[in-house]
């Protein structure tokens, strides 16, 4: 499994554009990348994933680069809602374990 | 559609006893995963199933066990409980796009186990 580094916090204003970037420098060719958001005292949530270029959803953005070694997920005008822990995650379902490995993640702190 | 439960919600043991936490999807997914998660600290994984009838073991198995006898639960037992096992466990299941290789994992409310 591709090993990822990210920030291990943040901090921002409300309305505030937040961008969280993540290396990933050993991904292989069928890996996705996957973006998690935990609050406290909950499981992780899917916020988006993606394979290359770029991925948009209602929450956020996913920026991926041509040579697919980092991602940048962008949160478009924070809120305090959005204080949490957010983690990057690179692996394939198609071979091997089929199971995620989660590092520490970026503590996302907004501030009003 | 309640997603991926988890029973119980909190639990204290004293060192020693042995306890069983219950995972229960209705999303029909076939893979299902068991994760420990200490203060300030990412998930590791301990065991997880691709399908009914078969386990297998993550980062962290030492200590636990698991079994995946229907399809929709997936129970983590703890035979001897240890002051270590103390942390938040998740369970997860997970739905693949048939065919490829995205996906989305679908974690419960977690379970606050202390270990006295």
């Amino acid at each position: 499994l591709a090993k990822t580094t990210q920030p291990i916090s943040m901090d921002s204003y409300e309305g505030q554009e937040v961008n969280i970037t993540c290396s990933h420098n050993n991904i292989a060719t069928n890996d996705y990348i996957t973006w998690y958001q935990q609050f406290p005292s909950q499981g992780p949530r899917f916020i988006i994933q993606g394979y290359k270029t770029k991925v948009t959803n209602e929450v956020a953005s996913l920026f991926i680069p041509a040579d697919r070694k980092s991602s940048t997920l962008s949160l478009p005008r924070v809120s305090l809602s959005d204080t949490a822990v957010y983690y990057c995650l690179v692996s394939r379902m198609d071979t091997g374990r089929r199971a995620l490995t989660f590092g520490s993640g970026t503590r996302l702190q907004v501030q009003p | 559609n309640a997603g991926v439960t988890q029973t119980p919600k909190f639990r204290v043991l004293k060192t020693g006893q042995s306890m069983t936490l219950l995972c229960a999807q209705d999303m029909n997914h076939e893979y299902m995963y068991w994760y420990r998660q200490d203060p300030g600290m990412g998930l590791r994984l301990i065991h997880y199933s691709v399908g009914e009838g078969t386990t297998a073991k993550g980062e962290v198995p030492d200590g636990y066990n698991v079994s995946r006898l229907k399809k929709q639960n997936f129970l983590l037992g703890l035979e001897s409980a240890a002051p270590s096992q103390t942390s938040v466990y998740f369970c997860a299941s997970l739905w693949r796009l048939a065919g490829g290789s995205s996906y989305e994992q679908y974690f419960g409310p977690g379970t606050r186990l202390t270990v006295t």
